[in-house]
Formats: C-alpha cells, sequence, structure tokens
C-alpha cells in the first residue's frame, strides 16, 4: 500500500512568488493534515480536513496560505506571495479518523526554500 | 512559554547503550502522548502511543509518562546504529476546543549511537 506522498520534495523560489505544494493522502484516509517545521523550531500544525471540509485552520500562519482539498481526496497547500519566513519543511499526514490513537501516517514532507 | 519541551541535543551514546529521551510539557489536557521516529530526509513514524500515564514497553523501547510531573520519557535498550535518528515526542488533547486530533510536537532530539 502507497504510503502519503507530496510533491514537489524540494522547491525554491524568490520572494513574491507563488508555489503550490500538493499531498496525496493513503487512500480511504478522510483526516488529512499539513503542519511545517521552520529551522531550528518544532513541527507546527497548520490545518486538517475531513473529507473536503476544513475542520480546523488554526494554524495557518495568514492569508498568504491557502488550502484545498476538492473532491476529499488530494490536498494542496499554496503560498502566495511567499516570503522569507516561509522556508521550512511541510508535512503531510493522514489518517483514518481524527485523535485517540488513529495513527497520523506523514508523508516525506517538502522542503521549500525563499530566497 | 513552549507547550512542549525537548532537549534538542545531539545525543551520542556508544552502541548497545541506554538511551533516555524526555519531554515536559505545560498543558495538563493532554492525554495521549507519542514518540515519533524521524530519519534524515523522511517523515515522522509513530514509534509509540500511551494514554494519560503509566508505562508502555515495545521490543527495546519502553515509553513512560508521569502526568503529576508533566513528564514522558522515552528508553531505549541495547541501542543500535540503526536507532539513529531525531526523536520527536508529540502529545494531543483531545477535549481542546476543535478535537481535530492534531499533534503537539517538541523540537526533537538528535540520537547518533555509534558503532
Amino acid at each position: 500500500e502507497a504510503g502519503v506522498t507530496q510533491f514537489p520534495s524540494h522547491s525554491v523560489i524568490e520572494k513574491g512568488q507563488t508555489v503550490t505544494l500538493r499531498c496525496d493522502p493513503i487512500s480511504g484516509h478522510d483526516n488529512l493534515y499539513w503542519y511545517r517545521r521552520v529551522m531550528g523550531k518544532e513541527i507546527k500544525f497548520l490545518l486538517h480536513f475531513v473529507k473536503e471540509s476544513k475542520q480546523d485552520e488554526s494554524g495557518m500562519p495568514n492569508n498568504r496560505f491557502l488550502a484545498e482539498r476538492t473532491g476529499g481526496t488530494y490536498s494542496t497547500l499554496k503560498v502566495q506571495p511567499a516570503e522569507l519566513e516561509d522556508s521550512g519543511v511541510y508535512f503531510c499526514a493522514s489518517s483514518q479518523a481524527p485523535g485517540t490513537t488513529n495513527e497520523q501516517f506523514f508523508g516525506p514532507g517538502t522542503r521549500l526554500t525563499v530566497l | 512559554q513552549k507547550e512542549v519541551e525537548q532537549d534538542p541535543g545531539p545525543l551520542s551514546v556508544p552502541e548497545g547503550a541506554i538511551v533516555s529521551l524526555n519531554c515536559t510539557y505545560s498543558n495538563s489536557a493532554f492525554q495521549y502522548f507519542m514518540w515519533y521516529r524521524q530519519y534524515s530526509r523522511k517523515g515522522p513514524e509513530l514509534l509509540m502511543y500511551t494514554y494519560s500515564s503509566g508505562n508502555k514497553e515495545d521490543g527495546r523501547f519502553t515509553a513512560q509518562v508521569d502526568k503529576s510531573s508533566k513528564y514522558i520519557s522515552l528508553f531505549i535498550r541495547d541501542s543500535q546504529p540503526s536507532d539513529s535518528a531525531t526523536y520527536l515526542c508529540a502529545m494531543i488533547d483531545l477535549h481542546g476546543s476543535s478535537n481535530t486530533g492534531k499533534l503537539i510536537f517538541g523540537q526533537g532530539t538528535t540520537l547518533q549511537v555509534k558503532p
């Protein structure tokens, strides 16, 4: 069974440009999470989808970030316009159900560098 | 103040040593406590989880939770070079306002086990 996949693995863009990250969760997982790790900091929650609905977007830094999950399958996270402080590793995770012991399976992450 | 504190290390031990990794936390509402392992350029993978206080053992790994002290530990016995990775503690507040199962991570401790 394929795990969580993310594309691209690495993206280097200039400040002010737009970048779109993609996450394909494990098939059948209704719950999809986005997390981010900025250099030297802990991994932080960004938002949570249940199918196509945003359940919790309390971790989104600002309105330059837009996440979508049309059709409840894959998800995209767009950063527009990108700023230097957006650099970091963006992780996607999926689970069958939220909370409790339903394990969140993580993708390998997308390393974003904003110059 | 961070919700979860974890010494980033690095921690270097000889093969066969017992490793002790620890986290402290401030939110008494956390109920589930996880340990994730992350190899370089990979996403975190769940090692163990514990609900409330107590111990849990799985092979060479033992997780301990002391809710009275807000302190969790992961012990690795007979450490192997293949255990070299970053170990992240993570917690869930299931009764938070959003109840999404979002993970609150520590910064992660980098462990190197030398042959």
